[in-house]
């Protein structure tokens, strides 16, 4: 099965500095990669989410990138703010084959310091 | 919408007892997904239906785990007995799992207390 690695698990960032969360997965069939965000005692909300047929994906803030060759995507926070602060799970699905199965990487715990 | 609805939000049980959580999906969703978290092992899927029916319930840790959906607005998970390792949060999850967005839109959650 798929087995998704997410690094850092902690990271701290001066307040409008950039933010870089690192995931690989395992399984070459993943094609469907989405991020979602966990503010403390909240559920996990998606933030961004990427496809294989594309390389990168813009959402104001926030990007994602996706090398399939090295089978790793990684999320980019510019400007950060504290609002940000949250832990963040990458995540991996073949759909190809009808399987909506989402395999969680551990999670980052962001920490913008003002 | 009022979005994926659980209950009960907090649950406090002792050791050998039963448990059932509900989950409402939105409507119009065709999956619905149970998760399991904790500090330790992270957010792991347990089962998922599609269109009522399981797919893939490799996550369920044991036969004391047990779902059901019996119909398109209605899930429930239930574990008999509960053990202290049980103690987690519990997620329910829908989506619309069409080609525009397979986005996975999360319940508050059921927080699990087994003593």
């Amino acid at each position: 099965g798929e087995n998704v690695e997410q690094h850092p698990s902690t990271l701290s960032v001066q307040e409008g500095d950039s933010a870089v969360i690192k995931c690989t997965y395992s399984d070459s069939a993943s094609n469907y990669f989405p991020w979602y965000k966990q503010e403390l005692g909240k559920r996990p909300q998606l933030i961004i989410d990427i496809r294989s047929n594309v390389g990168e994906k813009k959402d104001q803030r926030i990007a994602v990138t996706l090398n399939k060759t090295a089978k790793h995507f990684s999320l980019h926070i510019t400007e950060t703010q504290p609002e940000d602060s949250a832990v963040y799970f990458c995540a991996a699905s073949s759909l190809n084959f009808g399987n909506e199965k989402l395999t969680f990487g551990t999670g980052t715990r962001l920490t913008i310091i003002p | 919408d009022a979005g994926v609805i659980q209950s009960p939000r907090h649950e406090v049980t002792e050791m050998g007892q039963e448990v059932t959580l509900r989950c409402k999906p939105i409507s119009g969703h065709n999956s619905l997904f149970w998760y399991r978290q904790t500090m330790m092992r992270g957010l792991e899927l347990l089962i998922y239906f599609n269109n009522n029916v399981p797919i893939d319930d490799s996550g369920m840790p044991e036969d004391r785990f047990s779902a059901k959906m019996p119909n398109a607005s209605f899930s429930t998970l239930k574990i008999q007995p509960s053990e202290p390792r049980d103690s987690a949060v519990y997620f329910c999850a829908s989506s619309p799992a069409s080609g525009k967005s397979y986005e996975q839109y999360f319940g508050p959650g059921t927080r699990l207390t087994v003593t």
